[in-house]
């Protein structure tokens, strides 16, 4: 069964960093493209991250440009999102999830983990 | 960036009803949209596909289509078990970007 699995999330204060993971199983991680995206309490969905199987091409949306960083580490099946300059409306849950295929092109994400909450409060 | 517009924000609707929910895009994406449904708490799930593909395992009474910039979902005939907020998304050129959302109520 592919799998999933965000942790690391936490109460941080403004200014703080966190590092998010994601935990891969069930298909050949090595293999597909991921992403990041998170939900604000209460709003809509909001794509972060994209990350290469090789790592070598990455893209960010800009509210994170520069001070968020997704990387990958295919030996663990695992996939990281470190999240330095935290401010109140990066409060979210995020998850990760998969890119649909292995084709270039199928940048819409199944699956889904169940997602981590971050909350960046004083 | 492509800015995706979903419409309406929330819809009400009872049980058999035939739904129709908008999604439309501040350029073209040709078909390059996914559907999602997500229930509270829960991750999303996806539907749809390039516009009109429907993933395996969704029912058959959803259905997408559109091209360009005018796309919509359908749900033929509601269940109660479709009760949820549905999301469009593109995914033509990075950055992705998804619609507001549309909230499927029972009326």
């Amino acid at each position: 069964e592919v799998n999933l699995v965000e942790s690391g999330g936490d109460l941080v204060q403004p200014g703080g960093s966190l590092r998010l993971s994601c935990a891969a199983s069930g298909f050949m991680f090595t293999t597909y493209s991921m992403h990041w995206v998170r939900q604000a309490p209460g709003k809509g969905l909001e794509w972060l991250s994209y990350i290469s199987s090789a790592s070598n091409i990455i893209y960010y949306a800009d509210s994170v440009k520069g001070r968020f960083t997704v990387s990958r580490d295919n030996a663990k099946n695992s996939l990281y999102l470190q999240m330095n300059s935290l401010r109140d409306e990066d409060t979210a849950v995020y998850y990760c999830a998969r890119q649909y295929d292995t084709s270039s092109v199928s940048n819409w994400f199944d699956p889904w983990g169940q997602g981590t909450l971050v909350t960046v409060s004083s | 960036d492509i800015q995706m517009t979903q419409s309406p924000s929330t819809l009400s609707a009872s049980v058999g009803d035939r739904v129709t929910i908008t999604c439309r895009a501040s350029q073209s994406i040709r078909y390059w949209l996914a559907w999602y449904q997500q229930k509270s708490g829960k991750a999303p799930k996806l539907l749809i596909y390039k516009a009109s593909t429907l993933e395996s395992g969704v029912p058959s009474r959803f259905s997408g289509s559109g091209f360009a910039t005018e796309f919509t979902l359908t749900i033929s005939s509601l269940q109660p078990d479709d009760f949820a907020t549905y999301y469009c998304q593109h995914y033509d050129t990075f950055p992705l970007t998804f619609g507001g959302g549309t909230k499927v109520e029972i009326k």
